[in-house]
């Protein structure tokens, strides 16, 4: 069965910390990404990797900055916390690569504030 | 601009009863369309997923139809379950890895 895990259901950090969120998936998907999702918006993607080391800017990306070192786990760093980055961030995993009906398979998310 | 535009926000309907829920986007081009269900709390699980000559495909009691020449989609969702609790996301897929994600309808079922 698929399985996309994120290393905390529930995170609080102060302004300024650096955080990470980890995703791990045990699918042998190639493709990964990060994304937010806030009440009355459609999940933004923050960013994505295509391959271990790979990684491109999504529509978001600024704030974050994300690790790809290896195939099944991808993560997401926030240098330096702010307010604004209190949200649900959800990880997923696809294996096709661009084209095709590659479904996107989620994490639990995790529900991040910041102080 | 590349928009997916979902209606309504929310539905409160009895269990037992049908409904369906809407899903307007203007992206170009076109790949293909995703229907997700997202329960409170959790990442999204696929329903779905159509391609421009699809015009309809079914789930168990989810039916997803697809009209690429209006660019609207359907979710009919039959003798509605309290599990069927959710969002429910439309998601367009454009060039590439372009992903244009609906806000999703809140759908709640009362006994």
């Amino acid at each position: 069965d698929v399985k996309v895990t994120q290393s905390s259901r529930y995170l609080v950090k102060r302004t300024g910390e650096k955080v990470f969120l980890e995703c791990v998936q045990d699918m042998d998907h190639e493709n990964m990404f990060w994304y937010r999702q806030d009440p009355g918006l459609g999940l933004r993607l923050i960013y994505f990797s295509y391959d271990v080391k790979m990684k491109e800017k999504g529509d978001i990306p600024e704030g974050y900055s994300v690790s790809r070192e290896k195939k099944e786990r991808f993560s997401l760093i926030l240098e330096s916390a702010s307010t604004n980055q209190t949200s649900m961030y959800l990880c997923a995993s696809t294996m096709a690569p661009s084209g095709g009906q590659d479904t996107q398979y989620f994490g639990p998310g995790t529900r991040l504030t910041v102080l | 601009k590349n928009q997916v535009e979902q209606s309504p926000q929310s539905l409160i309907i009895l269990e037992g009863k049908n409904c369906t829920l809407q899903c307007n986007y203007t992206v170009s081009p076109f790949s293909n369309l995703r229907w997700y269900k997202q329960d409170t709390g959790r990442g999204p699980v696929s329903l779905t997923i159509m391609t421009f000559s699809e015009n309809t495909k079914s789930n168990g009691r989810y039916t997803a139809t697809l009209d690429a020449d209006t660019k609207q989609s359907s979710l009919h969702i039959t003798a509605s379950q309290l599990s069927d609790s959710a969002s429910y996301i439309c998601v367009v897929k454009g060039s590439n890895y372009q992903l244009i994600w609906g806000a999703g309808t809140k759908l709640i079922i009362k006994p």
